[in-house]
């Protein structure tokens, strides 16, 4: 039923690496989210994209729009950036449809 | 206040038990979300009002889920009688018009025992 994925499910990685997270999406969207959820705490957006690339801090999002394709960067990761990473796409309407997250830790 | 609000933050109820959630918008905001997200999972759309009108109710899982938004801008999420595998977190989050952001209450966690 999930029309959003990611990978990968899970993600493990010493402070200060560089990280990359994928979302692939099976038909054209008109927005996609990326959000950033804590262990018992809501969900932050922390991007939203159409086209192109966005920066923000050490995070970087990008979308291909041909290619159904978004990545998420974070450079010079912190054991704070660990999360749960989701994707969200808009197809047509207003539904927003989620990927399953990814779970990033980051290990001092 | 300045987010999405949503209460209780916790609720626990007995099998068969009906529970209401609460949704406080940012005040403004046109479109409000309704999603279940189970543990492990991403959430799972249930509903959509576009100010006071539902305009989509496809997610809800059973006729035992029921919401409104009457006046446009709190919002209630019902479950009657509930069941066990209605245990998740329930978010709501809120747009304003056109292509702006989503923003998310904090969800309430449901379990039912």
């Amino acid at each position: 039923k999930n029309e959003v994925e990611q990978s990968p499910q899970n993600l493990t990685a010493q402070e200060g690496e560089f990280i990359t997270i994928n979302c692939s999406y099976s038909v054209g969207i008109s927005a996609l989210h990326w959000l950033q959820q804590h262990p018992g705490g809501g969900i932050v957006s922390l991007f939203m994209l159409s086209s192109g690339k966005k920066k923000h801090g050490r995070l970087i999002a990008t979308i291909n729009i041909q290619e159904k394709h978004s990545s998420l960067h974070i450079t010079a990761s912190h054991p704070r950036d660990s999360a749960v990473y989701i994707c969200a796409v808009r197809f047509t309407g207003n539904q927003f449809y989620f990927g399953t997250g990814t779970s990033l830790t980051v290990i001092p | 206040g300045a987010g999405v609000s949503q209460s209780p933050r916790y609720k626990v109820a007995k099998r068969g038990q009906d529970v209401a959630l609460r949704c406080d918008p940012i005040s403004g905001h046109v479109s409000l979300f309704w999603y279940q997200q189970a543990l492990g999972q991403g959430p799972e759309f249930l509903t959509y009002f576009q100010n006071e009108a539902q305009l989509d109710k496809s997610g809800l899982p059973s006729d035992r889920f029921f919401a409104e938004r009457p006046e446009g801008s709190v919002s209630t999420l019902k479950i009657q009688r509930t069941q066990q595998e209605d245990s998740a977190v329930y978010l709501c989050a809120s747009r304003a018009e056109g292509g702006s952001p989503l923003h998310f209450g904090n969800g309430t966690r449901l379990t039912v025992t």
